[in-house]
């Protein structure tokens, strides 16, 4: 992998359901992954910063793990509520401090 | 405290036309980082600026410039409008790769 991936594109979620979403990002070199909530309209907002392999973050009902490894970090959001429909954007850092976002995962909760 | 600044918020420019989009910040952020936004791309890193005094380019440098002037302003010029370079800009800041980017408004930016 040479940019960040994330997967899917979109999802559709039922108001009280749980689901995750996935960012793959390139295992070498690796110094932080971001993951970021971007209301329409709005600008792009921290959820969390991850920087160690087997790090994981949660922030309410949002939660995030983190496989340098590998190269991927999963979020999850628990419970789903119509204020979680958002799009989730990841970012991978090099050591340059070149951070490089994902095209995102757009959530839709559904009341 | 303002956070990080840009101005103007809405821009429409006729093709050919040169602009500036200034980016400030208050919060001693040592790198920067100007981003356009399209549909389906999230955000595609246009320039940034690890640090006062160096610039690097990102994804999608062509057609732009950018300018360190200090520590707190960060500006990126389109020397000749196109159409291609309607986007939603964004400016964002951070104090290490090891926290959390701040944002700017966006500007809204057409080219007819």
């Amino acid at each position: 992998i040479l940019n960040v991936e994330q997967s899917p594109q979109s999802l559709h979620v039922q108001e009280g359901d749980s689901t995750n979403f996935t960012c793959s990002f390139p295992s070498s070199n690796f110094y932080a992954l971001h993951w970021y909530r971007w209301e329409t309209a709005k600008s792009p907002e921290a959820l969390f910063v991850m920087t160690l392999n087997g790090d994981e973050k949660k922030k309410g009902r949002i939660s995030a793990t983190l496989n340098t490894k590998e190269g991927y970090s999963y979020l999850y959001i628990k419970g789903s509520q119509p204020e979680d429909s958002a799009t989730y954007l990841c970012a991978f850092i090099l050591g340059d401090y070149k951070l490089s976002f994902g095209a995102g995962t757009t959530v839709t909760v559904r009341a | 405290n303002a956070g990080v600044t840009q101005t103007p918020k809405f821009q429409v420019l006729k093709t050919g036309q040169s602009m500036t989009l200034q980016c400030a910040q208050d919060m001693n952020h040592n790198s920067m980082y100007w981003y356009r936004q399209d549909p389906g791309m999230g955000l595609r890193l246009i320039y940034y600026s690890a640090s006062e005094g160096t610039t690097d380019k990102g994804e999608v440098p062509n057609g732009y410039n950018v300018s360190r002037l200090n520590k707190r302003e960060f500006s990126l010029r389109l020397e000749s409008a196109a159409p291609s370079q309607t986007s939603v800009y964004f400016c964002a800041g951070t104090g290490t790769g090891l926290s959390e980017a701040f944002f700017g408004q966006g500007t809204r930016l057409t080219v007819v």
